[in-house]
């Protein structure tokens, strides 16, 4: 079974500095999707981000950029000029051939502040 | 383009009484998914649809929860009897197909809380 550890339940950010929020992985699958998720408070989980096992380059997707390591299962995002409107939780998901399942891990609460 | 709607977004009932909540995926998305999402803790998938066919309910506590989407479009997930162990909220989610490449896209969940 997959599991996705993230081991920072809160972080803090001045506005406009830079943040990486860490996630790691178990999976003895070759094929597989990583994602970033967001979930403001009280509104809906949206993607921030994803990267497919198999490309060596990191995904980026404006201010958000991950630095994913394959061979040490690791899968960190880095947010660039931090906003207020990055203030939510953010979740590392895990989504792997053998299972159409998302796996997510417990979540990183990001204050960011002014 | 409309996303994924639930209702109710608040739902207070006591142990024991049975409750139900609704789920309307993103129009032509084939795959529609059930989560439990309880406090400080990660989404955890309950069950997943392909049209209105079930392809993984395992973590599914099929003693009480039960599922169905008919016709493949809206989904409802009922619990009965409720157990205050099941407070917590309950999102949905849709894919075009199904596939661990599929992003989801995700409602904005329905908050139970369990007296």
């Amino acid at each position: 079974a997959q599991t996705v550890t993230q081991s920072q339940p809160e972080m803090s950010v001045q506005e406009a500095e830079t943040v990486t929020l860490s996630c790691t992985y178990d999976t003895s699958e070759n094929n597989y999707y990583l994602f970033w998720y967001k979930q403001p408070p009280s509104r809906q989980m949206i993607l921030v981000i994803r990267q497919e096992a198999y490309k060596q380059q990191n995904a980026t997707e404006n201010r958000f950029s991950v630095n994913f390591q394959k061979a040490a299962k690791s899968f960190s995002l880095k947010i660039s000029d931090s906003q207020l409107g990055d203030t939510a939780m953010y979740f590392c998901a895990f989504s792997g051939a053998g299972s159409y399942q998302l796996t997510f891990g417990k979540g990183t609460k990001l204050s960011v502040i002014p | 383009e409309a996303g994924v709607a639930q209702s109710p977004r608040y739902k207070i009932i006591e142990k024991r009484q049975s409750v139900a909540f609704w789920c309307n995926p993103i129009s032509g998305h084939a795959t529609l998914y059930w989560y439990q999402q309880i406090l400080g803790q990660g989404p955890k998938l309950l069950i997943q649809f392909q049209n209105n066919g079930v392809v993984d309910d395992s973590q599914l506590p099929k003693d009480r929860f039960s599922a169905e989407r008919l016709k493949g479009v809206d989904s409802t997930l009922k619990i009965q009897p409720a157990k205050l162990e099941d407070s917590a909220v309950y999102l949905c989610a849709s894919s075009k197909l199904a596939g661990y490449q599929e992003t989801q896209y995700f409602g904005p969940g329905t908050r139970l809380l369990v007296l």
